[in-house]
């Protein structure tokens, strides 16, 4: 089955600074590859997601690559704000099983 | 457009008792994920149904968790008995699931204290 790998498991930036949240997969017939934020108590939220045809996807502050070859890919949060300290968790989907595995989540905590 | 509906919120019992989840998906969502998420950890799936019927339950502790979906519509998960490592947030999820359009929407969950 596939394997999400997810680092780091906390990222600590100062408020401003980028955040950079990387992953690796196993299964090459993964095809889709959705970001969550779950702040605490709450439920996972979509913030962005990157098909596999695509090399790279932008959303204001928020931005997501993906290396198809190298089976990787990455969060990028520029202008980082306290708003944004959550747990963020990287996923693959194979739309061949319909499976959706996490990562094991990135805390990340941007002072102020 | 209503989300994924989860009860309850919160449920503490003793370890080797019963419990049981609910959750209603989002109006013609025909896949419809039950995900285990322990503290500090990645949501782990349980089951996924495609419409009444069971597409993976590979990790899913059968001599304790069922799950079922009998209209296709809502679902039930129970543990019986419960034990102390069971203690997580139970995340119900829906999603179309047809190519192109694989978003996952969550429900709140339902957060389990084994004691």
């Amino acid at each position: 089955g596939e394997n999400v790998e997810q680092h780091p498991s906390t990222l600590s930036v100062q408020e401003g600074d980028s955040a950079v949240i990387k992953c690796t997969y196993s299964d090459s017939a993964s095809n889709y590859f959705p970001w969550y934020k779950q702040e605490l108590g709450k439920r996972p939220q979509l913030i962005i997601d990157i098909r596999s045809n695509v090399g790279e996807k932008k959303d204001q502050r928020i931005a997501v690559t993906l290396n198809k070859t190298a089976k990787h890919f990455s969060l990028h949060i520029t202008e980082t704000q306290p708003e944004d300290s959550a747990v963020y968790f990287c996923a693959a989907f194979n739309n061949a099983g319909n499976m959706l595995t996490f990562g094991g989540g990135t805390r990340l905590m941007v002072k102020p | 457009e209503a989300g994924v509906a989860q009860s309850p919120r919160y449920k503490i019992i003793e370890k080797r008792q019963s419990v049981a989840f609910w959750c209603n998906p989002i109006s013609g969502h025909a896949t419809l994920y039950w995900y285990q998420q322990i503290l500090g950890q990645g949501p782990k799936l349980l089951i996924q149904f495609q419409n009444n019927g069971v597409v993976d339950d590979s990790q899913l502790p059968k001599d304790r968790f069922s799950a079922e979906r009998l209209k296709g519509v809502d679902s039930t998960l129970k543990i019986q008995p419960a034990k102390l490592e069971d203690s997580a947030v139970y995340l119900c999820a829906s999603s179309l699931n047809r190519q192109g359009d694989e978003k996952l929407f969550f429900g709140s969950g339902t957060q389990l204290s084994v004691l």
